[in-house]
């Protein structure tokens, strides 16, 4: 079965601190990832976009990084705000199917200030 | 542009029912999708279509459930009879291509409660 994890649910950190959020996949056969925000009560925003092709996608303070072999993915936040507090969720289009996204449960951030 | 647009945004109903939720997608997005989302399961994908036609709808739970696009503006998801298990929060996203190569644009949700 193709599924999505991610892992811790929940990440609470200090304003300023750089952190990571981690995905992993089961199967190493797929067309994309791509890394969404959701803020409480709201629809989802998408982040970033990472081809099977490349390694990494930078937009401002994140960047995602894939690596197909091992099924992960990581998001990694820098000089964390509060703003940046909401639930980050991990999706994947698996090959083999009809290119739909296979999402994980998220992860909530809280940035403290 | 006013987004993906749903209605209504909050609908509280009895089991037993019927139940109908709009989307109005990006304009000029040739793709559609009805995810539903739960703490326990998470976001599903329930249906998609490309250019008004459904192309999966294997996550559609069971023949209570319906989806229909008659145009390239306006899509409904029914629920018919409702039950308690359906209450969960109804996203409506839209892309411009098929598939999920390109960046999907979702709405703000639906939250249905059903007693």
């Amino acid at each position: 079965k193709q599924e999505v994890t991610q892992i811790p649910a929940a990440l609470s950190v200090p304003e300023g601190e750089n952190l990571v959020l981690n995905c992993s996949f089961t199967d190493s056969a797929i067309y994309n990832l791509q890394w969404f925000r959701q803020d409480p009560g709201k629809g989802l925003t998408s982040l970033l976009l990472i081809q099977s092709s490349q390694r990494e996608q930078t937009s401002g303070r994140l960047n995602a990084s894939l690596d197909k072999s091992s099924g992960r993915s990581t998001l990694y936040i820098a000089a964390s705000q509060p703003g940046d507090s909401a639930t980050y969720l991990c999706a994947v289009s698996f090959q083999g199917g009809s290119e739909k996204l296979v999402f994980g449960k998220g992860t909530k951030l809280t940035v403290n200030p | 542009d006013a987004g993906v647009i749903q209605s209504p945004r909050h609908e509280v109903t009895e089991m037993g029912q019927e139940v109908t939720l709009r989307c109005k997608p990006i304009s000029g997005h040739n793709s559609l999708f009805w995810y539903r989302q739960t703490m326990m399961r998470g976001l599903e994908l329930l249906i998609y279509f490309n250019n008004n036609v459904p192309i999966d709808d294997s996550g559609m739970p069971e023949d209570r459930f319906s989806a229909k696009m008659p145009n390239a503006s306006f899509s409904t998801l029914k629920i018919q009879p409702s039950e308690p298990r359906d209450s969960a929060v109804y996203f409506c996203a839209s892309s411009l291509f098929m598939g999920a190569a390109d960046t999907q644009y979702f709405g703000p949700g639906t939250r249905l409660t059903v007693l």
